[in-house]
């Protein structure tokens, strides 16, 4: 099975700082035929259903902030938030859609001070 | 706009059965792979079963490999996961969610299974 860590477990940040957090699989996701990585990232609020923000660890789903940033390749893989709003309250979590079974990380708390 | 509602969850003594389903619109349902996830309370994410548009394709964790069943009716636009001889550690808030060519693109809202005597 492909094992995803996320670091930090928890990050708390004032708004309108820029926040990273990391995500690591356990093997490659970059699958060589088509050169995409098979990697996505949702953001769960509190009491709600996750939510898709990224695929292919750097599209951003439409209607998505664009201060929302993936990036990565391969086994290293980074969401940035730009500026943080109040609103991006949440866990973030990634997920490989590489190969079964798919896996989740367990997930960056983001809080804000 | 798509929707995704499930239920048939509840409170379950250990070792019974309950069946979940998922009703789907607002998009093509015949066209898209479905999954099931779970959050036990308090945790993480964990991906439990998936099943191709035409059920051509199906997946489970090892986790409920044998004791659960997903299963589609593209002409009733519904998900269902057929859950047996449940354990406590099968507590969770089960969501459906859909994929048209990878990532979970829909979530519905979740239903919850207690399994407890």
């Amino acid at each position: 099975d492909i094992v995803m860590t996320q670091t930090p477990s928890s990050q708390a940040v004032s708004a309108g700082e820029k926040v990273t957090m990391s995500c690591k699989s356990s093997q490659s996701l970059l699958y060589s035929e088509n050169k995409k990585n098979y990697l996505a990232w949702y953001q769960q609020k509190p009491g709600q259903s996750p939510k898709l923000l990224i695929s292919w660890a750097s599209t951003r789903e439409s209607g998505v902030p664009d201060r929302f940033i993936g990036s990565g390749s391969g086994t290293d893989f980074t969401l940035t938030i730009s500026s943080v709003q109040a609103e991006d309250l949440a866990v973030y979590y990634c997920e490989q859609y590489y190969d079964t079974p798919f896996t989740f990380g367990s997930g960056t708390k983001l809080e804000i001070k | 706009e798509v929707q995704l509602v499930e239920s048939g969850g509840g409170l379950v003594q250990p070792g019974r059965s309950l069946k979940l389903s998922c009703l789907a619109s607002g998009f093509t349902f015949s066209n898209y792979g479905m999954n099931w996830i779970r959050q036990a309370p308090g945790k993480g994410l964990e991906w439990v079963a998936s099943i191709s548009s035409s059920s051509s394709y199906i997946y489970y964790a090892d986790t409920v490999k044998g004791r659960f069943t997903i299963s589609r009716d593209n002409a009733k636009n519904t998900l269902y996961l057929q859950m047996t001889s449940l354990r406590s550690e099968d507590t969770a808030l089960y969501y459906c969610a859909s994929t048209y060519y990878g990532p979970l693109d829909y979530w519905g809202q979740g239903v919850m299974v207690t399994v407890s005597s």
